[in-house]
């Protein structure tokens, strides 16, 4: 079984739906990340948080929302999809800063998303 | 924000070949990450450099952190078709996120 999981592994949806990617990790890491991969672009930072309690905006967050529900989740919410947001999404995990290998991310399959 | 220079964008070669990817950034990093993504998973860490000048190597792959702390390279050698795949660069610096190239895309003909 994989130690970061995200569901639906593939969406189809029209514009203006709301919509939500799922992640949960069994690694026991305290740091999550999402992350949005187009092509010729790399992965880009969407939001992150580093324990339950904290949020974090990235690079690209303005159309997304997150919640940490708890140590092991992290869901990310598209609140009215846009064509624009049909990419790839990825959940990672991490250590903090100073464990064995220090910035090191573990990645989840990814989420494909098409907004019509 | 930080950004980071991937190149070449994709490679086309024969198996048997060696490959040279690199990245660089007006930014320097404490941190230089190497992943390889395959179709349908997610990015996979193959190599990590902490050390300016540090040469690390895994099996096949050869990477090193660049002095000015601002570089780093990958090469694979005599490349094989299971190397297909996309490959990031990825800088990062104390206790902050990683900042990722855009990915090289590496295609091997038997």
């Amino acid at each position: 079984d994989a130690d970061v999981t995200q569901t639906p592994r593939n969406r189809i949806t029209k514009t203006g739906k709301r919509i939500m990617l799922e992640c949960s990790q069994t690694k026991g890491h305290d740091r999550m990340y999402w992350y949005r991969q187009d092509p010729g672009l790399g992965l880009r930072l969407i939001y992150y948080s580093f324990d339950v309690k904290d949020i974090n905006k990235g690079e690209i967050s303005d159309g997304y929302s997150v919640s940490r529900q708890a140590q092991a989740k992290f869901s990310l919410s598209l609140e009215s999809a846009i064509p624009n947001q049909t990419a790839l999404y990825f959940c990672a995990t991490s250590d903090p800063p100073g464990q064995k290998v220090s910035g090191e991310l573990f990645f989840g399959e990814g989420s494909r998303l098409t907004v019509l | 924000g930080q950004q980071l220079n991937q190149s070449p964008q994709s490679m086309f070669i024969q198996e048997g070949e060696d490959v040279s990817m690199n990245c660089t950034s007006s930014s320097i990093f404490n941190t230089w990450l190497w992943y390889k993504q395959e179709p349908g998973e997610g990015p996979v860490l193959l190599i990590a450099l902490y050390k300016a000048g540090e040469l690390t190597s895994n099996g096949r792959l050869t990477a090193q952190f660049g002095i000015t702390r601002k570089d780093s390279f990958l090469n694979i050698s005599a490349s094989i078709p299971s190397d297909v795949g996309i490959y990031f660069c990825a800088g990062g610096t104390s206790g902050s996120r990683l900042t990722f190239g855009e990915g090289t895309q590496l295609t091997v003909n038997p």
